[in-house]
């Protein structure tokens, strides 16, 4: 079956440092892969965007990278702050489908 | 403010019951998309309408229904409740029913949080 998979332990890191967060997918193969920020109690916020025939999208502090090779997109998010922390989720759609499939995310923690 | 507004933000109900839930697309979106999210499970998507046409069902229970009205509000309705409904139920929209070279950005909604005593 299809498959996103994130790393659901949660990511500790100190302020300043690069955070990344790891999606991987299998028996899939999305046209492109979006990630998202969910807060506690609210709604997931679009992030960045990147399509199959995209390396690499940056946006500030955020960059996305998309190996079609390894079905896998990182994350990253460079002198992160500690209102940084949240859950960041993959998200991933096949061409065609409008059907976005989330993955579990990823809880970042940003230590001051 | 997303621009998706979602009603009621709280709910607290009891088994066995029915309850509505309710969904303002963002302005000039057509698509509405449901979402349960349990404690510590991932989005799972319920139902999808375009244009007030139903377009795609995932792991929506036969117990749940859900509807687009003319003026693109969207209602989830679910009943007869178990203990396991208790969960956020998210509504999100995007301006797009399908599209095949671009991408589905969805708005997310702040969501209605059912708890089922």
């Amino acid at each position: 079956s299809q498959k996103i998979e994130q790393n659901s332990e949660a990511l500790n890191i100190q302020e300043g440092k690069t955070a990344t967060l790891t999606c991987n997918y299998t028996n899939y193969s999305p046209a492109y892969l979006q990630w998202y920020r969910q807060d506690p109690g609210r709604g997931p916020v679009f992030l960045l965007l990147i399509r199959e025939n995209e390396k690499e999208k940056r946006k500030e502090r955020l960059k996305v990278t998309f190996d079609t090779t390894l079905k896998q997109s990182l994350f990253h998010i460079t002198a992160s702050q500690p209102a940084d922390s949240a859950t960041y989720l993959c998200v991933a759609a096949e061409g065609g489908s409008y059907i976005p499939t989330f993955g579990r995310g990823t809880s970042l923690i940003v230590h001051p | 403010d997303s621009g998706v507004t979602q009603t009621p933000k709280h709910l607290i109900t009891a088994t066995g019951q029915r309850v509505t839930l309710r969904c303002s697309p963002r302005s000039g979106d057509l698509s509405v998309y449901w979402y349960q999210q349990s404690l510590d499970q991932g989005l799972q998507f319920l139902i999808q309408y375009y244009n007030g046409e139903e377009r795609a069902k995932g792991n929506i229970l036969e117990r749940f229904s859900a509807q687009q009205f003319p003026d693109l509000h969207s209602e989830l309705n679910l009943s007869s409740l178990e203990l396991g409904d208790s969960a956020l139920y998210f509504c999100a929209s995007s301006p797009q029913g399908i599209v095949l070279s671009g991408a589905n950005v969805l708005t997310f909604g702040a969501g209605s949080r059912l708890t089922v005593l």
